[in-house]
């Protein structure tokens, strides 16, 4: 069974700071996916990364995938408050099952 | 507009009396799945399927059962619920890309409770 862990799960962090969400997975793949999640509402996709070394940005997010290691980041720039959300990864095997980790639980504080 | 819709929204039942949430997609995706999302274990695929008539098994399958006769349709039953199936499900749709399935379109969500 493929297990997926992030880390932190939990992050406060304050305006204008930078930071990173780290995604680790245990098994082959080069199919890595990120997803937002505000309070109360469903996910909604934001990257989705596809080989090694796949690097891809959107506003003060950075996704970045090095499948040798089995981890993907997820940086973030200058944090603004509307980027306060839980953050996912996703992997999908060679089964096209989709695994998804713990979710990171981001709170940027003014 | 690309959609995902779950019916019903919110859903109050008893063990044992049995229970449908519906799931449609109007994108012509191939792929659909039915997730649970519990506090700390973060999103667990139920069954998924790849085609008209073919369904999998997830990672947490025991007490569900679907169904695919039609594309756009993907339906979770729930024979007898029990109060451990107690969650929010949100049913998903991925677009195919070449070789990979690419941004994954989440419908609103189901959250059940179970007596």
């Amino acid at each position: 069974e493929l297990k997926v862990e992030q880390n932190p799960l939990f992050l406060s962090m304050q305006e204008g700071k930078n930071y990173t969400i780290y995604c680790n997975y245990s098994t082959t793949s080069d199919r890595l996916y990120w997803y937002r999640q505000d309070p109360g509402k469903s996910l909604e996709s934001l990257f989705v990364l596809l080989s090694n070394g796949a690097v891809k940005q959107e506003g003060r997010l950075m996704a970045s995938l090095d499948t040798k290691a089995r981890l993907s980041t997820l940086h973030i720039t200058a944090a603004v408050h509307d980027l306060s959300a839980t953050y996912f990864c996703a992997v999908l095997n060679t089964g096209n099952q989709f695994y998804f980790g713990t979710g990171t639980s981001l709170t940027v504080i003014p | 507009e690309a959609q995902v819709t779950q019916n019903p929204r919110y859903l109050i039942t008893v063990t044992g009396k049995k229970l449908t949430v519906t799931c449609s997609q109007n994108m012509n995706h191939e792929y659909m799945s039915w997730y649970r999302q519990d506090p700390g274990l973060g999103l667990r695929q139920i069954y998924y399927s790849m085609n008209v008539e073919v369904t999998d098994k997830g990672d947490v399958p025991e007490g569900y059962k679907v169904s695919r006769k039609e594309k756009r349709n993907f339906p979770l039953i729930l024979e007898s619920p029990s109060p451990n199936q107690t969650s929010l499900y949100f049913c998903a749709s991925p677009s195919a890309g070449e070789d990979t399935y690419n941004e994954q379109f989440f419908g609103p969500g189901t959250r059940l409770t179970v007596l």
